[in-house]
């Protein structure tokens, strides 16, 4: 079974930091464009990044371009965001999930859609 | 950016009924690049269709897409029980970073 887990989530400090893992099981990591989703509540969805399977190419919202950062390790099956000089702005679920057909055309992540997405870890920002 | 404008907010309805979601968007998308997500209470947003009309793997016949430019369509034939949820529009053109619509929500009349 296809399975993503996110894992890392909690209460941080503003101006604070928190790393995010997800871990992916019952497929190649290494075959897909992977992303981070978050979704504040009572809101939709809102992109966050996105990296390419080799992790040569990354991909950020404005809004966390500089601060935030993504990676992976493929031969541990994992994704990870750092998220550095955290705003309270940035409390929402974080979801990781896979891009199946993504790929870069002129500097943005074109068929950038989402067909499989892990249960989401809570990111707070609060003093 | 492209914005995408879901209507209605909410609507309430009986199981068994057709229902039609509108999701128009601020400039077009490129190759109909827009999908839909289903969003149940504490879970995550899963897939329904992508390309604006193709069907992800396993969603039953009843929910289709349709569209095009700016105006897509998300309908569903006849609703079952399961499928009152909030529903999510997804534009992922190749001009553009991904955005998604505000939903909207089906709920039990």
């Amino acid at each position: 079974e296809v399975q993503l887990v996110e894992s890392g989530g909690g209460l941080a400090q503003p101006g604070g930091s928190l790393g995010l893992s997800c871990e992916a099981t019952g497929f190649t990591l290494g075959r897909y464009w992977m992303t981070w989703v978050r979704q504040a509540p009572a809101k939709g969805p809102e992109w966050v990044a996105n990296i390419n399977q080799d992790g040569s190419e990354t991909y950020y919202v404005d809004s966390v371009r500089g601060r935030f950062t993504i990676s992976r390790d493929n031969a541990k099956n994992s994704l990870y965001l750092q998220m550095n000089s955290l705003r309270a702005d940035d409390t929402a679920m974080y979801y990781c999930a896979r891009a199946p057909s993504a790929r870069a055309v002129f500097g943005i992540v074109s068929e950038n859609w989402f067909d499989t997405w892990g249960r989401g870890t809570l990111v707070t920002v609060s003093s | 950016e492209i914005v995408l404008t879901q209507s209605p907010g909410t609507l309430s309805l009986s199981p068994g009924e057709r229902v039609t979601l509108s999701c128009r968007a601020s400039q077009t998308v490129t190759s109909s690049f827009l999908a839909w997500y289903q969003q149940k209470a504490g879970q995550a947003p899963r897939l329904l269709i992508y390309g604006a009309s193709t069907r992800a793997p396993g969603i039953p016949d009843r929910f289709s897409g349709s569209g095009s430019g700016t105006d897509f369509t998300l309908a569903i034939s006849r609703l079952e029980p399961e499928d009152f949820a909030v529903y999510y529009c997804q534009q992922y053109g190749s001009s553009s970073p991904v955005t998604f619509g505000g939903g909207t929500k089906v709920e039990i009349k």
